[in-house]
């Protein structure tokens, strides 16, 4: 059973520029979460995906997009990136009737 | 809506020494809650878990919790901390209802630093 990859690692973008993130979830899995984690923070909720559709949104605005694919992989998406967007972005997968999420290991992006 | 509060940032302990990391939650309704782990440069490791049954429940690399409703805590514990433990630790709560619509909410973390 393989866990939950995300895809690059590490980046660096200019602000203004646009950014794609890529996870695959775990196995038999078809719920996949996006959150933000800035340096020295917790974790916060952007979104939500469940069988291809959004399924519950946190406080971010709308340049942050996402889809889920038929193989219940994920994309997420941040248009005319911010300084401030730098952060650890997690990725975290669940099955549809169980609480708990299982997550990547992150992809540190750096806005310069 | 459910919220955690972790109420140290900072938890600097020697090797070998016990350790308890606070958390509380504000819920009026039935309570999931976790406590994760995450080491440098890395992600989220699930330490625990309580969703029903026992308020005592134990998790991985000898740590445990007690959830105590009367008092709105979940705070993790350890007998004996090694130099490896050193890391952050987050407590969560699932926010939203039912089915797959469960978002985390995190507090804010507790840097366990263990030293020789």
């Amino acid at each position: 059973e393989t866990g939950v990859t995300q895809s690059p690692t590490h980046l660096i973008k200019t602000r203004g520029q646009q950014v794609t993130l890529r996870c695959s979830s775990q196995s038999g899995h078809n719920t996949v979460s996006w959150y933000q984690q800035a340096l020295g923070q917790g974790p916060q909720f952007i979104f939500q995906y469940y069988r291809e559709e959004e399924n519950g949104r946190g406080n971010f605005p709308p340049r942050f997009s996402g889809l889920q694919f038929p193989n219940y992989s994920s994309e997420l998406n941040v248009n005319a990136l911010e300084l401030d967007d730098s952060a650890l972005y997690l990725c975290a997968s669940s099955a549809a009737l169980n609480t708990e999420a299982f997550f990547g290991q992150g992809t540190r992006l750096t806005v310069v | 809506a459910q919220s955690v509060t972790q109420l140290d940032s900072q938890v600097p302990v020697f090797e070998e020494a016990p350790v308890e990391l606070r958390c509380n939650y504000s819920s009026s309704v039935s309570v999931y809650l976790f406590w994760y782990v995450q080491y440098p440069n890395q992600g989220l490791q699930l330490l625990l878990k309580y969703l029903s049954g026992s308020t005592l429940v134990k998790g991985i690399n000898g740590f445990e919790a007690e959830f105590n409703k009367s008092q709105t805590s979940f705070h993790l514990r350890k007998p004996s901390v090694h130099i490896s433990d050193t890391a952050e630790y987050f407590c969560a709560a699932p926010t939203g209802s039912g089915g797959s619509n469960y978002k985390l909410t995190f507090g804010k973390g507790t840097l366990l630093t263990v030293n020789p």
